[in-house]
């Protein structure tokens, strides 16, 4: 397909694993955000790339969270040692280029469940 | 730091009439982009229409269009003609250059659009 694509569509494990979060963004697009949509926290910008590069990691909720991007194309956001505050809809999004005028296309998200 | 405050947690129409969400934010900036997108129960973020901040015409996208006031900071969605496909969550986000943050959306609460038969 054409849109961004998330996987997988929905994680269910247990505190204190590990768990790995994929993101292919539409092709050509050089910029990928990831964001996290919670029922108490509403929609929070975690971490953008622009190209493989992350300019500005303050958005991640603590040091558990690690995101990379490699050649330009799929991301992975990883949570280490999962807590249960980590329970929510994490949502991927790419743009053609970096800007604030840039429209962001989503992907479906990955619900995680943190039991 | 940006804020975007949707008041309407729910709302409901009837199908084929108008509704009117609304949204306000608050920007130092004076140059800004603003965004209504619509999230179905599918999950995926839609973008519904933009508006730039210096253009003064609201902008329009077939039966959805926009108030803006840039005064007031107020950032209405119309939708005319409502159909059952527009029951969504509806979202109002603002990017500006705020600090050299562009690339990223700030998000209100949304609002619950159910639409009647």
């Amino acid at each position: 397909g054409a849109g961004v694509s998330q996987s997988p569509s929905n994680k269910v494990t247990e505190k204190g694993k590990d768990v790995e979060l994929r993101c292919d963004p539409i092709s050509g697009h050089t910029a990928l955000y990831w964001y996290r949509q919670s029922l108490g926290q509403g929609l929070e910008f975690l971490i953008y790339f622009q190209g493989n590069s992350a300019p500005d990691k303050s958005g991640l909720p603590s040091d558990r969270f690690s995101a990379e991007r490699t050649g330009g194309s799929v991301s992975t956001l990883t949570i280490q040692r999962t807590q249960q505050e980590d329970s929510a809809v994490y949502l991927c999004a790419s743009s053609l280029r970096i800007g604030r005028g840039q429209p962001q296309h989503f992907g479906d998200g990955t619900r995680l469940s943190i039991l | 730091a940006q804020t975007v405050t949707q008041s309407q947690p729910e709302m409901s129409v009837q199908e084929a009439e108008t509704v009117t969400l609304s949204c306000t934010y608050d920007t130092s900036e004076s140059d800004y982009y603003l965004f209504w997108y619509k999230q179905p129960p599918s999950r995926q973020m839609i973008l519904v229409i933009r508006q730039e901040a210096y253009k003064q015409q609201n902008a329009t996208e077939n039966r959805f269009s926009v108030n803006f006031q840039k005064a007031a900071k107020s950032f209405s969605l119309k939708i005319s003609d409502s159909q059952l496909g527009d029951a969504a969550m509806y979202f109002c986000a603002s990017a500006s250059n705020s600090g050299g943050s562009n690339y990223k959306l700030t998000f209100g609460k949304g609002t619950l659009l159910t639409v009647n038969p």
